[in-house]
């Protein structure tokens, strides 16, 4: 019930194009799916992060698809760029649980732009 | 503000040895998270404190973990006696509140390598 589910595992696109990742859930209850980004070496960086009250949410070139009767999410990154090469997690939480909201990451996708 | 300050950013040792990992989190943030990322289980939160206090410690792994807040800004996590199966990325993360959207900031990590 805790898992979010991610994919693809890695994700090769080339310069211009656009990338997908995709997020499943189990637990109704979260409601709050933030996306995550690293760079090798550094820490994990908030990018986007949706409420399940939209169905999507865009910041620049970086948008969140929800579907809450599906149970998923999506960021899709268009005219993705080199500099876009990174580690992407999507993660999610509940704020019923009471005190913190502890966040639950998926297994990461690995994003690599060619130019 | 600087950020989330880890230390070592990283750490070699050998198995059996006691092993300390520091961090200085946001000047203001009331939360304080340590993770360990491995590739095979992903982003893991150890333990989470709350104005220097540990609130859940359900994901430290053995009794060999232990963590400390003395002071507002300053936590440690220690390994004692460490083992080959630590070797993992370990980061420290803080955020002002516990509110679902309350962002975690992530520090640069400690990479440990445990011989």
């Amino acid at each position: 019930q805790q898992q979010v589910k991610q994919s693809p595992q890695s994700l090769i696109v080339q310069k211009g194009g656009i990338s997908i990742i995709n997020c499943a859930y189990e637990n109704t209850a979260f409601d709050y799916f933030p996306w995550y980004q690293q760079f090798p070496g550094k820490g994990p960086a908030l990018l986007i992060a949706i409420r399940p009250d939209v169905s999507e949410k865009k910041e620049g070139r970086f948008t969140i698809s929800f579907n809450k009767s599906a149970k998923q999410f999506s960021l899709h990154i268009m005219d993705s760029q080199p500099g876009d090469s990174a580690t992407y997690f999507c993660a999610a939480s509940s704020s019923l649980s009471g005190g913190y909201n502890k966040l639950i990451f998926g297994a990461g996708t690995r994003l690599a732009v060619h130019p | 503000d600087a950020g989330v300050i880890q230390s070592p950013r990283h750490e070699v040792t050998e198995m059996g040895q006691e092993v300390t990992l520091r961090c200085k989190p946001i000047s203001g943030h009331d939360y304080l998270f340590w993770y360990r990322q491995t590739m095979m289980r992903g982003l893991e939160l150890l333990i989470y404190f709350n104005n220097n206090v540990p609130i859940d410690d359900s994901g430290m792994p053995e009794d060999r973990f232990s963590a400390k807040m003395p002071n507002a800004s300053f936590s440690t996590l220690k390994i004692q006696p460490s083992e080959p199966r630590d070797s993992a990325v370990y980061f420290c993360a803080s955020s002002p509140g516990g509110g679902a959207t309350d962002t975690q900031y992530f520090g640069p990590g400690t990479r440990l390598t445990v011989l």
